[in-house]
């Protein structure tokens, strides 16, 4: 069980637009800042989303983080097949610790 | 370029202490102000935070893995590392090493390849 609540999966065509929820509490998100990876079976996760919606260097504008009071969503826009990932969704918690959603499978049909 | 590489045992008996090390190149751990990371995976699940040590040693473990987890630092070695005691079957994962881009502790941008455990007799 995730301290954090995402969907398990979600789906779109290309070109479309997805969007993926966080839902945490108080204590993580509601006070903290939230962060997205996204990871390629097989491979490290990576930092897709900073701070709530900064993007790192390299990271296309088609990724697009939000927050509100203990909720999170990432948005990808112009869906592509490399899109196709496993997406988590994590915050820094008031009791000192990091905490990560359950991951949301993204297919691109 | 930071680069982060784990490196211990691929098989751990259960009841024993896991030991894993992450090898930091590109960066010195001694002198940079920043977090070090243990992340799992068990197979086929999410994403777990196991703890993160600060440059000036302060340590931050799971809640749920605390009692069994110890993060340290070989500044000599420029490297940091893990155990976690007493292990079963429900800590076989891939485990990762990471570094957050700044001097936060939760934004990984860092990450080593990641190395399977496996906890079996």
């Amino acid at each position: 069980q995730s301290v954090l609540t995402q969907p398990p999966s979600t789906s779109g065509t290309p070109g479309q637009r997805v969007t993926i929820s966080c839902s945490g509490s108080a204590s993580n998100i509601g006070n903290n800042n939230v962060n997205w990876y996204q990871q390629v079976p097989g491979t490290a996760p990576k930092l897709l989303i900073y701070s709530n919606h900064q993007r790192p260097s390299g990271v296309p504008d088609r990724f697009s983080g939000s927050k509100s009071g203990t909720s999170a969503s990432l948005a990808i826009s112009g869906l592509r097949s490399e899109d196709e990932a496993d997406y988590y969704c994590a915050s820094w918690d008031d009791s000192l610790n990091v905490v990560f959603g359950g991951g949301t499978k993204l297919t691109v049909l | 370029q930071l680069q982060l590489q784990e490196s211990g045992p691929g098989l751990v008996k259960p009841s024993e202490t896991l030991s894993l090390t992450c090898t930091v190149s590109g960066d010195s751990i001694s002198s940079s102000t920043s977090y070090w990371g243990w992340i799992r995976q068990s197979p086929g699940k999410g994403l777990e935070w196991i703890g993160s040590i600060y440059s000036s040693g302060s340590t931050y473990y799971n809640p749920s893995l605390k009692s069994r987890v110890t993060i340290s630092v070989d500044t000599s070695k420029n490297q940091f590392s893990l155990k976690l005691s007493s292990v079963s079957a429900a800590d076989t994962a891939v485990y990762y090493c990471a570094r957050p881009r700044g001097r936060v502790a939760d934004e990984f941008e860092y990450w080593g390849q990641g190395t399977l455990v496996t906890v079996s007799s």
